[in-house]
Parts: structure tokens; sequence; C-alpha cells
């Protein structure tokens, strides 16, 4: 099992580009998760989703986008990137929320 | 509204020493509540969870529901401890997890 996978690592975008990061598990888990990580901040909930074709927002989900067409993606969609959005990318994922949470390595992205 | 508060935004100790991580909760029902590591250059990890009441690499953490606390302890650090410590908290009916701000703990030689 590769876990959570996440692409890319590394992307810098000028301000107003679009973009998507991608996130894909193998465990077949309902529950998975964007979160952002800043420095003081810890980690902010951006959107999450209990199941294929349920999503709902996080704390911070302003400017980002989520589907979840299948269980296995969670793509999340910056539809105009604004430098506040600067930031390392982390999706997790769990069999339900109560359970533990699988998290991928994380996108580091850049707004210039 | 639920919150998870980690007052420390980094602690210091030698190598040896006894550690403590706070981590204070509010949340009116019953919680369930976590510890998540991140070492240097590494994704976020699972250290323990309340219900299991399991010690993972010399860490401990008890729920004390009166003080609303989950803080995490180790008698003797390491210096391979030195990470990002994150507590976080989920209740089943909101479908949320919500974390703290992080604690970097750092171990002297």
């Amino acid at each position: 099992n590769a876990g959570v996978t996440q692409t890319p690592k590394f992307q810098v975008l000028k301000t107003g580009q679009s973009m998507t990061l991608q996130c894909a598990q193998d465990m077949n888990h309902e529950y998975m998760s964007w979160y952002r990580q800043d420095p003081g901040m810890g980690l902010r909930l951006i959107h999450y989703s209990v199941g294929a074709g349920i999503t709902d927002q996080g704390e911070v989900p302003n400017g980002y986008n989520v589907s979840r067409s299948t269980t296995e993606d969670f793509p999340l969609r910056l539809l105009s990137a604004a430098p506040s959005q600067t930031s390392v990318y982390f999706c997790a994922s769990s069999r339900t929320l109560d359970q533990p949470q699988h998290f991928g390595d994380g996108t580091r992205l850049s707004i210039l | 509204a639920q919150r998870v508060t980690q007052p420390e935004k980094l602690l210091s100790v030698f190598k040896g020493a006894p550690v403590e991580l706070k981590c204070n909760y509010s949340y009116s029902g019953s919680p369930e509540l976590f510890w998540y590591v991140q070492y240097s250059r590494q994704r976020l990890q699972l250290l323990l969870r309340h219900i299991s009441r399991e010690s993972i690499k010399g860490f401990t953490a008890d729920l004390n529901k009166g003080e609303t606390s989950f803080h995490l302890k180790k008698p003797f650090a390491q210096e391979e401890d030195s990470a990002m410590y994150y507590c976080a908290l989920s209740w089943r009916s909101q479908g949320n997890l919500i974390f703290g701000k992080g604690t970097k703990l750092s171990v002297k030689p």
C-alpha cells in the first residue's frame, strides 16, 4: 500500500493562476481532509469529506474548492492563487473520523 | 466552540530530563484525543490516542476530563524526540478534527 499520495511535492505559482493539488489514498478510507500548515498556526482544516459525493468546509475554506467523485481521490483546487495561500498543504485520510489520520508527505506551495 | 490549546510554542530540555507537553481542550462532550508528531522532513504520524492507553516511544498521555487536559509526558527525553508535536481533538457528531498550534520540542545533548 502506498498510503496517502500527494502530488506535486513543490509548486510555485503566480498570483491569479489556478492549480489543483492531487491527493489519493489506497486504503479505502471514507474520511479525507485537507489542511494547511503555517508557522505558528499549526494545522488548519480547509475542507473535508466523509465519503464519495460528500464534502464540507473546515476552518479556512475561502479560496479553495474540493470534490470527491471517488473514494480514492480528493483534489484541492485553488481557483485564483493569492500570496496568502503560500503554505504547506497536507492531505489526510482515515477509515472513520475517530480513527487515526494517515497523512501524505505534503505539498509546499509558493505564490509569488 | 471547540478548541485545542498548546500553550508552549517551543520547549527545550536536556537529554535525560523529563518532558511534559501541555494540551488543553474545550469541548463539553466526550472527545477523541490524539497526539501527532512530525519529525524533521517527515510526514505527520500518530504518536498515541487516549482510548488506547498505550505508551509509544516512552510517551504517555492521560485524559483529565476535570481539567480538560491531555498532556504528553516522557520521563527521560532523548535527542531523537526532537520534533513538532500536535495535540488533536475529534468528535464524531461534527465530522471534524481540530489541531492545536503545535509545540516544537528540542532535546539538547
